[in-house]
């Protein structure tokens, strides 16, 4: 059975600072997306990473991949408030099905 | 651009009473997929359905829950009997195909509360 795992949960940060979200999952995997959510809202497509080793960036975030170790990471580059949201990675197993982490609820204070 | 659509965006049910919710997939999507969110908590895999009939189910998806294309357009999840562990948010998503780059695109959700 696929686990996610997302670490940290909960992450209170500054503006200004960086930090990294980890996503570690249990089983192989050929995809892996990330989320973001506001609150009570839908789910926003951030990046799907393909490969391993695939980088990706979109403003102050980057995610990357590397499947040998089965690890994502978002980072974030001088968080604005802007940033604060609930983001999840989310893997895909056979058929497509996602299985998604517990998701880090971000709050990046002025 | 196209977007995933659901309806109702909030429906309040007694325990016990029937629920559909709905969902008008992207246009040229083939597999359709059904997600929950218990507030609060992380999203669940539900059910995808591709080619009219269902390809993969999770344990929470027992015989109370169905699933219908009843028309070109539509995708529906129902209830049968609702219970009040039923509460959460529905995502519904759709993709192109399953190989690639084919993304799912979720939809806004309905906020299904069961009193």
């Amino acid at each position: 059975e696929l686990k996610v795992e997302q670490n940290p949960l909960f992450l209170s940060m500054q503006e200004g600072k960086n930090y990294t979200i980890y996503c570690n999952y249990s089983t192989t995997s050929d995809r892996l997306y990330w989320y973001r959510q506001d609150p009570g809202k839908s789910l926003e497509s951030l990046f799907v990473l393909l490969s391993n080793g695939a980088v990706k960036q979109e403003g102050r975030l980057m995610a990357s991949l590397d499947t040998k170790a089965r690890l994502s990471t978002l980072h974030i580059t001088a968080a604005v408030h802007d940033l604060s949201a609930t983001y999840f990675c989310a893997v895909v197993n056979a058929g497509n099905m996602l299985t998604f982490g517990g998701g880090t609820r971000l709050m990046v204070k002025p | 651009e196209p977007e995933v659509t659901q309806t109702p965006s909030h429906q309040v049910t007694q325990m016990g009473q029937e629920v559909i919710l709905r969902c008008v997939p992207i246009s040229n999507h083939l597999y359709f997929y059904w997600y929950r969110q218990i507030l609060g908590q992380k999203v669940e895999f539900l059910v995808s359905f591709y080619n009219n009939e269902i390809s993969e189910k999770s344990e929470i998806f027992d015989d109370q829950f169905s699933v219908e294309r009843p028309d070109g357009s539509n995708f529906t999840l129902k209830i049968r009997s609702t219970k009040l562990e039923d509460s959460a948010m529905y995502f519904c998503a759709s993709s192109e195909g399953l190989a690639g780059t084919y993304e799912q695109y979720f939809g806004p959700g309905t906020r299904l509360t069961v009193t």
